[in-house]
């Protein structure tokens, strides 16, 4: 078990700029999430997976952001033109199925846009 | 959506000393989750709890469900340094049998003195 890992750990990019970032789940798990963290902030859901089906999104998900899930394994989060209110940690966390299993967090990916 | 109210938001406590925290909802939760989170690093899960009234330990940690399911509690003994961080609460935020999105509170944020 190597843990839920998440790339890059940092990225700063300009206004208007797209950026993508990348989870590697813990094997096995099917289920995937993803959160945003601001400053002084508990995290805040965004979207979940159960394996490559999108099955949830929170209306923080604007049109600007989008994720994937492919295969059903790694999951990327892509921010289109992106704004000064983006900057936060983007967290992942996974879990397996069969009925409410605890969701275990990556280090996560923190934005920073200039 | 549902907010999960934290308290205190910050502690500042001697090594040694006992430390007691709450969370609490105008909902009522199926879940109750305790997660420590440390600079730079993702949320850390402590504590699971799945049942009204129902009291978990954890090492130094015990964690109880509120009866009436709307609360609940995490209490820290004889605090060492490492205990410093960030303590979020957190339960499901919808019914979508176990693999909905996380709701967390603001945190309690755990400083000691040596």
């Amino acid at each position: 078990d190597t843990g839920v890992s998440q790339d890059p750990r940092h990225k700063i990019t300009k206004r208007g700029q797209n950026v993508t970032f990348r989870c590697d789940p813990i094997s096995e798990h099917n289920r995937l999430y993803w959160y945003r963290q601001t400053l002084g902030q508990g995290p805040e859901f965004l979207t979940y997976f159960q394996n490559e089906a999108q099955l949830e999104k929170s209306r923080l998900l604007s049109d600007r952001f989008s994720a994937e899930r492919p295969k059903g394994s790694f999951s990327t989060l892509e921010i289109q033109r992106t704004e000064q209110g983006d900057s936060a940690m983007y967290l992942c966390a996974s879990s397996s199925t069969g009925g409410f299993q605890p969701q275990h967090f990556g280090d996560g990916t923190r934005l920073s846009i200039l | 959506g549902q907010q999960l109210n934290q308290s205190p938001q910050s502690m500042f406590i001697q090594e040694g000393e006992d430390v007691s925290m709450n969370c609490t909802s105008s909902s009522i939760f199926n879940t109750w989750l305790w997660y420590k989170q440390d600079p730079g690093e993702g949320p850390v899960l402590l504590i699971a709890l799945y049942k009204a009234g129902e009291l978990t330990s954890n090492g130094r940690l015990t964690a109880q469900f509120g009866i009436t399911r709307k609360d609940s509690f995490l209490n820290i003994s004889a605090s060492i340094p490492s205990d410093v961080g960030i303590y979020f609460c957190a339960s499901l935020e919808g019914s979508g049998g176990g693999a909905d999105g996380l709701t967390f509170g603001k945190g309690t944020h755990l400083i000691i003195q040596p």
